[in-house]
């Protein structure tokens, strides 16, 4: 059964102070690793998708790199806009249709 | 991207009726997904359609059927809703596996 796991479940920054959010994962033959943004009231968002171990990728303030059982959203000098729920997923080579595992999601805070 | 239009947006019903959810893709991706969103349970799939009239069950799909009669549209049905169904529903589309999902606006139901 594919499984993913994100951490930490919330996390509360200072504007400008950079972190690093975690999704750790357990699928049979990983073909894609997706993250996703959500705002209050909406739907995901989607970010980027890392295909291989050592990818990386970035989108503003946002990079997202991969290895063999992990990867990192790394938040290089947020803003308060970048509050928002991150949900990482996972595509495995065993499943059908295309379809993605989430994990719970971490709950991004800045403060002005 | 996809243009996904979900209906109605919030929805409040008594237990035991039938309810149906729509959603509606402007894109014309193969494939389509339902799934609820829940406090401490993240996202999880209900049922998934890769083509017209070809759907298959999710984690979740117990008291759910969908039907797809073209490719625009996908339509989630509770048979018999219970409390327990009680969620936030999105759907979405992807044009393809390895791609990245767009969702909609989500539904928000409330079974009384």
């Amino acid at each position: 059964e594919d499984q993913v796991t994100q951490s930490p479940e919330a996390l509360r920054l200072q504007e400008g102070e950079s972190s690093s959010l975690n999704c750790s994962y357990t699928v049979s033959g990983l073909r894609g690793l997706f993250w996703y943004r959500q705002d209050p009231g909406k739907g995901p968002e989607f970010l980027f998708t890392l295909y291989s171990a050592g990818e990386e990728k970035e989108k503003e303030r946002l990079k997202a790199t991969l290895t063999k059982k992990e990867s990192f959203l790394h938040i290089t000098a947020p803003k308060p806009e970048d509050s928002a729920t991150y949900l990482c997923a996972v595509q495995a080579g065993e499943t059908s249709g295309s379809r993605l595992t989430f994990g719970e999601g971490t709950q991004l805070t800045v403060n002005p | 991207d996809a243009g996904i239009t979900q209906s109605p947006r919030h929805k409040v019903t008594e237990t035991g009726t039938p309810v149906t959810l729509r959603c509606h893709q402007t894109e014309n991706h193969r494939y389509m997904y339902w799934y609820r969103q829940d406090p401490g349970h993240g996202l999880r799939l209900i049922h998934y359609s890769y083509g017209v009239k070809d759907t298959d069950k999710g984690e979740v799909s117990d008291g759910y059927s969908v039907s797809r009669s073209k490719t625009e549209d996908f339509l989630l049905t509770l048979e018999s809703a219970t409390s327990s169904q009680t969620s936030v529903y999105f759907c979405a589309a992807s044009a393809t596996s390895g791609y990245g999902y767009t969702f909609g606006s989500g539904t928000r139901l409330t079974v009384v």
